[in-house]
């Protein structure tokens, strides 16, 4: 069965480093997701993508972030300069379309020390 | 401001009974809801998607429903087991915006 893939599974970084979250969404999907769930808290939305470009981005989507689909298959989160307060498990999510199902990666735990 | 809540936080059954997961959200304008299962650490996996025109949907030992007018939605589980044991996530989507607010979950337990 098809399955939205995420890499690393866990990144530790220092505050203030660049760092690059990887997704592959299931391959017929047009819509990608990513959201964050800090420990304990809920999960959140952050940001949405079709057609090569952001669709819909929260609050906490400032200009530290930014996302890309640099290929066919890959859709990327950057942190420019990470701090403190990203701490917090990531999930891309996609979509065959919008208003419908969306499938969870397995996230990627991020630890800024 | 869409916002969803679930109750209870936690719920701790004997297996074999049969238990409710309840969903409330503010705006009944909604596209959707969907219903997620999380084990500890780990990521999301979609149980159930209800659209806003239907009232239930049903996987296994899973029926979940959907009153749009009231802003609820539940969660039933048939004869648990100890593998049915994680949190349980309540999300909708909409008004106005294909993205997905969460409710903070409730924790199952089921003890054999």
């Amino acid at each position: 069965e098809p399955e939205v893939t995420q890499t690393p599974s866990h990144q530790v970084t220092q505050m203030g480093q660049e760092v690059i979250l990887r997704c592959v969404p299931i391959s017929n999907h047009l819509y990608f997701y990513w959201y964050r769930q800090i420990l304990g808290q809920k999960v959140e939305f952050l940001v949405s993508f079709y057609n090569n470009e952001i669709s819909e981005k929260s609050e906490i989507f400032d200009d530290q972030f930014s996302v890309e689909r640099p290929d066919g298959s890959n859709f990327t989160l950057k942190i420019r300069s990470t701090k403190l307060e990203d701490s917090a498990m990531y999930f891309c999510a996609s979509g065959e379309t919008n208003y419908n199902e969306q499938f969870f990666g397995p996230g990627t735990r991020l630890t800024v020390l | 401001k869409q916002e969803v809540t679930q109750i209870p936080a936690a719920l701790s059954v004997p297996e074999g009974e049969n238990l409710v997961l309840n969903c409330s959200f503010t705006d009944s304008a909604i596209y959707n809801l969907q219903w997620f299962r999380q084990d500890p650490g780990k990521g999301l996996t979609s149980l159930l998607l209800i659209q806003s025109s239907q009232r239930e949907q049903t996987s296994g030992r899973l029926n979940a429903s959907l009153d749009k007018s009231s802003g609820r939605s539940t969660l039933y589980i048939a004869a648990s087991q100890p593998g049915d044991s994680a949190t349980y996530l309540c999300a909708v989507e909409g008004p106005g915006y294909s993205t997905l607010t969460f409710g903070k979950g409730t924790m199952l337990l089921v003890s054999p």
